[in-house]
C-alpha cells in the first residue's frame, strides 16, 4: 500500500525553464509534507516544507503547492538550473504522535542545457 | 555544524557474518531514524528513537535485524546473520525536538552481502 506517490520516475527540463515535480498522497491523516533532493552517494537533503494550514510555501527558486482535496502536493523549481538535476523525494507524515516519515519513489530530475 | 555521520561508508561481507552499521546523529536532536532504500521499495523506515527510546520498529524487516541507541550521540543497526537480500542503502537521520522540523539524513551506508 503505496501512501505517497511519485507517478513520474524521471522529467526532462531545459534550463531556465520551470520544472513541475508531482506527489499525490492517499493518507488523509497526513498533515506536514516535504520535498527532498537527492545527489549520488549522498544523503537525502531537505529542501522545502509545508503544513496542511497552507496551501503555497515559496523559499527562493522553490515554491510548493498544496491541494488537501485532492490531496496532491507539487514543487515547482523556476528558473531550472543544471545544479537542480537530482532525484527529488516527496515525504509526508503527521504533526501530532508519530513521527514516521513516509517517502515517494522519487523523480530523477535533469535540466539540459 | 557537522551533520549526520555515518560508518562506514561502504561495507561488503559475506553472508552469514554479523555487520554493524554507525549512526552519530546531529548535536541536541533527540529523534532518530534508520532507513534502508532498495530499488524495489524506496526508502523505507525502520526503526525510530526518542530520546534514545525506540517507539516504532514495526519496519524492522524480522529479527535478524536490531537497533540499539545507548546514547544521545550515537546508534547501531546490527544485522545478524547477514543474507544477499540485506544488501541496500541504510541510511541514518535525525530531527530536533519540535514536530514541524525535517530530518537531517547521513550520507548513509552502502552494505553488499555477498
Amino acid at each position: 500500500d503505496q501512501q505517497v506517490k511519485q507517478n513520474s520516475p524521471s522529467l526532462s527540463v531545459q534550463e531556465g525553464r520551470i520544472s513541475i515535480l508531482n506527489c499525490d498522497y492517499t493518507n488523509s491523516m497526513f498533515d506536514y509534507f516535504l520535498w527532498y533532493k537527492k545527489y549520488p552517494a549522498e544523503g537525502p537533503t531537505f529542501l522545502i516544507s509545508i503544513s496542511s494550514i497552507k496551501d503555497k510555501n515559496e523559499d527562493g527558486r522553490f515554491t510548493v503547492f498544496l491541494n488537501k482535496s485532492a490531496k496532491h502536493l507539487s514543487l515547482h523549481i523556476v528558473p531550472s538550473q543544471p545544479g537542480d538535476s537530482a532525484v527529488y523525494f516527496c515525504a509526508a507524515r503527521r504533526l501530532q504522535g508519530a513521527q514516521k516519515l513516509v517517502f515517494g519513489q522519487g523523480t530523477r530530475l535533469t535540466i539540459n542545457p | 555544524d557537522a551533520g549526520v555521520i555515518q560508518s562506514p561508508r561502504h561495507e561488503v561481507t559475506e553472508m552469514g557474518q554479523e555487520v554493524t552499521l554507525r549512526c552519530k546523529p546531529i548535536s541536541g536532536h533527540n529523534s532518530l531514524f534508520w532507513y534502508r532504500q532498495t530499488m524495489m521499495r524506496g526508502l523505507e523506515l525502520l526503526i525510530y528513537f526518542n530520546n534514545n527510546v525506540p517507539i516504532d520498529d514495526s519496519g524492522m524487516p524480522e529479527d535478524r535485524f536490531s537497533a540499539k541507541m545507548p546514547n544521545a550521540s550515537f546508534s547501531t543497526l546490527k544485522i545478524q546473520p547477514s543474507e544477499p537480500r540485506d544488501s541496500a542503502v541504510y541510511f541514518c537521520a535525525s530531527q530536533p525536538g519540535p514536530s514541524n522540523q525535517p530530518q537531517h539524513f547521513g550520507d548513509g551506508t552502502r552494505l553488499s552481502i555477498l
